[in-house]
């Protein structure tokens, strides 16, 4: 199963844009990265995902590399409300078709003025 | 529209009480979703609903954890005779069907903090 890596902690001026690393060496064919963020005292909130070509959406940008073996989470103009935890993620396993993903600790930003 | 709602919000228990918690999924959502996040770490899976099937209960640390779904939407997890370890927040999650790159949409969670 593709485990991910993240550094824990990140910081960034508003109006600034975020860029958030995530390395998944060990992902296979068929996983998919999806990013969630965690604000405090919120349940998890989905931001986009991928599998080999480069997203985007009203939210963010997602960068996946060639090999598919990084990826970089874009927030193009933050705001002092995405002060979050990210979590990256890839597909862990399938339980009756559906997508079970796994957490790990993510990587805390905080958006400063 | 309205999304996963989960009640109550706040539970705080006295160790060896038995705790129920709710999780309103998205209406029409098939699958649901329990994880449990204590402080600091992110979210852990707990078990996994199809409809009222429950297809994956692995996750749950201890046969003192119960869920149901019996009609398919509303689900409950219930904790016997808690213990100051089950303190944490309960996430619930639903998500449309059972394709597995399907989005998965959170509540807000139960903190239960046992005393």
């Amino acid at each position: 199963d593709a485990k991910t890596t993240q550094p824990p902690s990140m910081d960034c001026a508003e109006g600034r844009a975020a860029n958030l690393p995530c390395n998944h060496s060990t992902i296979s064919g068929n996983e998919y990265v999806y990013w969630y963020r965690q604000i405090h005292s919120q349940g998890p909130q989905y931001i986009i995902h991928g599998l080999k070509n480069n997203e985007t959406n009203e939210m963010a940008s997602l960068i996946i590399t060639e090999d598919r073996k990084s990826s970089t989470l874009i927030l193009p103009h933050a705001t002092l409300r995405d002060t979050a935890v990210y979590y990256c993620i890839v597909r862990l396993h399938a339980s009756g078709g559906s997508y079970i993903p796994t957490f790990g600790r993510g990587t805390s930003l905080i958006v400063h003025p | 529209g309205a999304g996963v709602s989960q009640s109550p919000r706040y539970k705080v228990a006295k160790r060896g009480q038995d705790v129920a918690l709710r999780c309103d999924p998205i209406s029409g959502h098939v699958s649901l979703f329990w994880y449990q996040q204590a402080l600091g770490q992110g979210p852990e899976f707990l078990t996994y609903f199809q409809n009222e099937a429950q297809l994956d209960k692995s996750g749950l640390p201890s046969d003192r954890f119960f869920a149901e779904r019996p009609e398919g939407s509303v689900s409950t997890l219930k904790i016997q005779r808690t213990q100051q370890e089950d303190s944490a927040v309960y996430l619930c999650a639903s998500s449309l069907g059972v394709v597995a790159s399907e989005t998965q949409y959170f509540g807000p969670g139960t903190r239960l903090l046992v005393l």
